[in-house]
């Protein structure tokens, strides 16, 4: 039992570059969620999934895509990266229900030059 | 919209001290409360939560009572180690607000010997 998963765990991009950062979970959790975390802000939430096939914006969602096309991966996707998106990302998932705890990735730190 | 406030932090103690982390929040439900805590290079860890009004978390020595009347969740222990030092975030998840799990900004301690 992994629980939740991340990679890269760094990476460097310049501005206008693409990537995925990847994630899943091996505890068939119906909720997903991706923060990003910056000094003296807490999380923010980028996007959230409550199932297969249904995803939905968070507070900070532009420039950013997510699908969820099973029920253990939610990649995130930087369209065109830019320096305002360097920060410190974290997944996390949740059986379901709001009550039930988060479980939360290592983080990927993402530096955007 | 829901919101967490969490007192400013670095908060600096002697090994022993006694702890004090406000916590209050904005919610138009009956949202569940947490505390996770953050060690230096990981991810978010539950810490503790409590899900109804009048409820006490409770683990490895700290507490936090539900309080609906003065919308708290105050994070306490009664003496601190070195291996507390860490960021602990207040955080609600309130099921009206879309499953969506809000965060405080987090509070840095750091405990010395």
């Amino acid at each position: 039992n992994a629980g939740v998963t991340q990679t890269p765990k760094f990476q460097v991009l310049k501005t206008g570059q693409s990537m995925t950062l990847q994630c899943a979970q091996d505890m068939n959790h119906e909720y997903m969620s991706w923060y990003r975390q910056d000094p003296g802000m807490g999380l923010r939430l980028i996007h959230y999934s409550v199932g297969a096939g249904i995803t939905d914006q968070g507070e900070v969602p532009n420039g950013y895509n997510v699908s969820r096309s099973t029920t253990e991966d939610f990649p995130l996707r930087l369209l065109s990266a830019a320096p305002s998106q360097t920060s410190v990302y974290f997944c996390a998932s949740r059986l379901h229900r709001s009550t039930d705890t988060q479980y939360f990735g290592p983080g990927t730190r993402l530096t955007v030059l | 919209g829901d919101s967490v406030t969490q007192m400013e932090g670095p908060v600096t103690l002697s090994e022993e001290a006694f702890l004090t982390i406000n916590c209050t929040y904005t919610a138009t439900g009956y949202p569940s409360l947490f505390w996770y805590v953050q060690y230096p290079g990981e991810g978010l860890q539950l810490l503790l939560k409590a899900t109804k009004a009048d409820d006490k978390g409770s683990n490895k020595g700290f507490e936090a009572t539900y309080r609906k009347e003065t919308t708290s969740f105050h994070l306490e222990k009664g003496s601190v180690q070195v291996s507390d030092s860490a960021v602990y975030f207040c955080a609600l998840s309130d099921p009206t607000g879309g499953f969506k799990t809000i965060f405080g900004a987090g509070t840095r301690l750091f405990v010395k010997a």
